[in-house]
């Protein structure tokens, strides 16, 4: 079945420092979900992108999806304490079902 | 992630038992969805129902089962044949379908002893 992989699993950096979360599907995917799941709480969509090589900005946010419709990274520049969470990203790649990827969890160090 | 709702937060049951979750949504979506979380683990996929009186088997099925009698609300059922039911389980729902975006309910945190 379709796969959704995600890294780094882990992530641990300084505040002010940028952070690169990437996602990588086994299929094409027709769009490409983020959310974020902050420490004791539920995911909270952040975007989501469709067209392929779409980069889309949130203030400190970036996020593309490749050429190919297979892959997709959210850059974070100069990291703030609440960024902390886990970041998800999901695709569908033409079935019924969302498949998310197993989650980069980030903590920044003040 | 206003209009879903989940309840209990937390939740014990003793092992054998059978346990509902319950999950109630506002949003007059016709989709909904239950994922279970386990650390390091990421979202599995459950149970979905895209309409009233339908609902189809997700990635980790097996011990649990579910009814979409109102378009409202989707109850999970949490069997005794679940080998491993400690879990956060949480709730989303969709205007339509997979390609919409997901809106989560708040979880349950299930322990069973």
């Amino acid at each position: 079945g379709q796969q959704v992989m995600q890294i780094p699993q882990y992530q641990h950096v300084q505040e002010g420092e940028d952070f690169t979360t990437y996602c990588n599907s086994s299929t094409t995917l027709s769009n490409i979900q983020w959310y974020k799941q902050r420490p004791g709480g539920h995911p909270v969509f952040l975007i989501q992108l469709v067209k392929s090589g779409e980069v889309k900005k949130q203030k400190r946010l970036t996020f593309q999806f490749g050429e190919a419709k297979k892959n997709s990274s959210l850059h974070i520049t100069a990291t703030q304490t609440t960024d902390v969470g886990t970041y998800f990203c999901a695709g569908d790649g033409g079935s019924e079902k969302l498949v998310f990827g197993k989650g980069t969890k980030l903590t920044v160090n003040p | 992630d206003g209009g879903i709702t989940q309840s209990p937060k937390y939740l014990f049951r003793k092992e054998g038992q059978n346990v509902t979750l319950s999950c109630e949504q506002n949003l007059n979506h016709d989709a909904m969805y239950w994922y279970r979380q386990d650390p390091g683990q990421g979202l599995r996929l459950i149970y979905y129902s895209q309409i009233v009186n339908d609902f189809q088997k997700g990635d980790i099925a097996e011990g649990y089962s579910v009814s979409r009698e109102k378009k409202e609300s989707f109850p999970l059922t949490v069997t005794s044949a679940q080998k491993n039911p400690t879990a956060f389980y949480l709730c989303a729902s969709s205007i339509r379908d997979n390609t919409d975006t997901q809106y989560f309910g708040p979880g349950t945190r299930l322990t069973v002893l």
